[in-house]
């Protein structure tokens, strides 16, 4: 199985701030690359897929980027609604395999 | 608006029974792959089952493999989960999912429902 690795496993920032999260995985996925947003109580929602396309309704401060091994998700200006936990997800081959997890905190 | 609805979770003994239901709504129920996720506590999500559309192709997670059964009903707009011989690492939530992307490529999941917390203690 991919094994997906996310760095910082939390991060502090304050409203406005820019906060980039790094994904990598444990051999090469191309750019089959998903990132999750996940609260409490709610459906998990699909931010970004192949690596650095946006899902439908997502703002636009959302992006993502990478190939092969490496990637980020970036979230700029942050938004009081944007504090959660974001998990990344391969789509190269099966089984799907997701990240531990960021927890994105208020500072 | 697409929409996935859970139900069936619940307390059980090591050893014991749950069939979790998913009910879909929104979209094309029949074309799609569905797929159970879960969480465990402080863990990120595990892929656990799929069932392809026309329901003739199954997967499982090694985790799961011999214990859980995925079925689905595509005149109801629902998909199945039936769990035996539950362990304690089973505990999460279970959240059922559509396969979605582009055509050909429907590598991700999109919706995903609420989920259905499951504790086997």
């Amino acid at each position: 199985d991919i094994e997906m690795t996310q760095s910082p496993s939390s991060v502090s920032a304050s409203v406005g701030d820019r906060v980039t999260i790094t994904c990598r995985a444990s051999q090469g996925v191309s750019r089959w690359i998903a990132w999750y947003q996940m609260k409490p109580g709610k459906a998990p929602r699909l931010l970004i897929y192949g690596a650095s396309n946006l899902q439908r309704g997502v703002p636009s401060r959302f992006s993502g980027s990478g190939s092969g091994t490496d990637f980020t998700l970036t979230i700029n200006s942050l938004q009081p609604e944007d504090f959660a936990t974001y998990y990344c997800q391969q789509g190269n081959s099966f089984p799907r395999t997701f990240g531990q997890g960021t927890k994105l905190e208020i500072k | 608006e697409v929409q996935l609805v859970e139900s069936g979770g619940g307390l059980v003994k090591p050893g014991g029974f749950l069939r979790l239901s998913c009910a879909a709504s929104g979209f094309t129920f029949s074309d799609y792959t569905m797929n159970w996720i879960r969480q465990a506590p402080g863990k990120g999500p595990e892929w656990v089952a799929s069932i392809s559309s026309g329901g003739h192709y199954f997967y499982y997670a090694e985790a799961v493999e011999g214990r859980f059964s995925i079925t689905r009903d595509d005149t109801r707009k629902s998909v199945s989960l039936v769990m035996n011989s539950l362990r304690v690492e089973d505990t999460g939530v279970y959240h059922c999912a559509r396969d979605w992307g582009d055509v050909g490529a429907r590598n991700y999941f999109d919706p995903w429902g609420r989920g259905t917390q499951v504790i086997v203690s």
